[in-house]
C-alpha cells in the first residue's frame, strides 16, 4: 500500500491529453513539493517534473504538473508512442522523515 | 555531469546482509546541498525510499526498515553504501542510488539500478 495514491492504470490515442492523478495528505503532498518520473521498461526512473511544475532540460514541454493542496497532477498532451512508461509521483514526507512514492500509472498509448 | 552506479552483488543467501556501494562521479559527495539516497524496486512493483544520508554520515531511514539498515559514506573514494541484514525473499529488487537534492526536494539523477535477489 503505497502513501500516495495513483490510479494503476491510463491510455490515450496518438495526439490526445493524459492526466494521471496523485493524492497524498498534509505531511506529503500538503507541506512539500511534488516530483513526478518516468519510468520505460528495464530502465531507472527519470525524473520527469520538479517542484511541482518544473521541467528539466530536455524534457518536452508536452509534459506539465500541477498542484492544489494534497493533490498533484500530471498532464501529457499530444500523446505519443515513446510515452508509453510507469509514471510515479514522489514527495518527502515529515511524518517518517522519508521519500514517499505513488504505486505508479501504466500509460498505454493505444 | 553527475553519474552514479550501484555496485553488482548479485545473489544473497536468506538470512545473510546485502550489501551495496554507489560510486559517484562527475561530482563531490561532499556537496552541502545533497543528500544521497538508495531506493528498491520489487519485481513488477512500485518505488519504495530506503533512507537518505549525508556525506557527514547524517540519516533518514524508512520506518519499516531502521533496524535492518545501515548507511555509511567514504568520502576519500566518493562512495556511500548500504548495509541490510537479516534478508528474505522478500527484499528481492532492484536497488537503486539517487543524489537527493537538499534531502526534500529531488532525487536526480539515479544509477541505472541493480538486481539483488535473495535465493538460497
Amino acid at each position: 500500500q503505497s502513501v500516495l495514491t495513483q490510479p494503476p492504470s491510463a491510455s490515450g490515442t496518438p495526439g490526445q491529453r493524459v492526466t494521471i492523478s496523485c493524492s497524498g495528505g498534509s505531511s506529503n503532498i500538503g507541506s512539500n513539493i511534488v516530483n513526478w518520473y518516468q519510468q520505460l521498461p528495464g530502465t531507472a526512473p527519470k525524473l520527469l517534473i520538479y517542484s511541482n511544475n518544473q521541467r528539466p532540460s530536455g524534457v518536452p514541454d508536452r509534459f506539465s504538473g500541477s498542484k492544489s493542496g494534497t493533490s498533484a497532477s500530471l498532464a501529457i498532451s499530444g500523446l505519443q508512442s515513446e510515452d508509453e512508461a510507469d509514471y510515479y509521483c514522489a514527495a518527502w514526507d515529515d511524518s517518517v522523515n522519508n521519500w514517499v512514492f505513488g504505486g505508479g500509472t501504466k500509460l498505454t498509448v493505444l | 555531469q553527475l553519474q552514479l552506479q550501484e555496485s553488482d552483488p548479485g545473489l544473497v543467501k536468506p538470512s545473510e546482509t546485502l550489501s551495496l556501494t554507489c560510486t559517484v562521479s562527475g561530482g563531490s559527495i561532499s556537496s552541502s546541498d545533497y543528500y544521497w539516497g538508495w531506493i528498491r524496486q520489487p519485481p513488477g512493483k512500485g518505488l519504495e525510499c530506503i533512507g537518505s544520508i549525508y556525506y557527514t554520515g547524517s540519516s533518514y531511514y524508512n520506518p519499516s526498515l531502521r533496524s535492518r539498515v545501515t548507511f555509511s559514506v567514504d568520502t576519500s573514494k566518493n562512495q556511500f553504501s548500504l548495509k541490510l541484514s537479516s534478508v528474505t525473499a522478500a527484499d528481492t529488487a532492484v536497488y537503486y542510488c539517487a543524489k537527493v537534492q537538499q534531502l526534500v526536494k529531488w532525487l536526480d539523477p539515479w544509477g541505472q539500478g541493480t538486481l539483488v535477489t535473495v535465493s538460497s
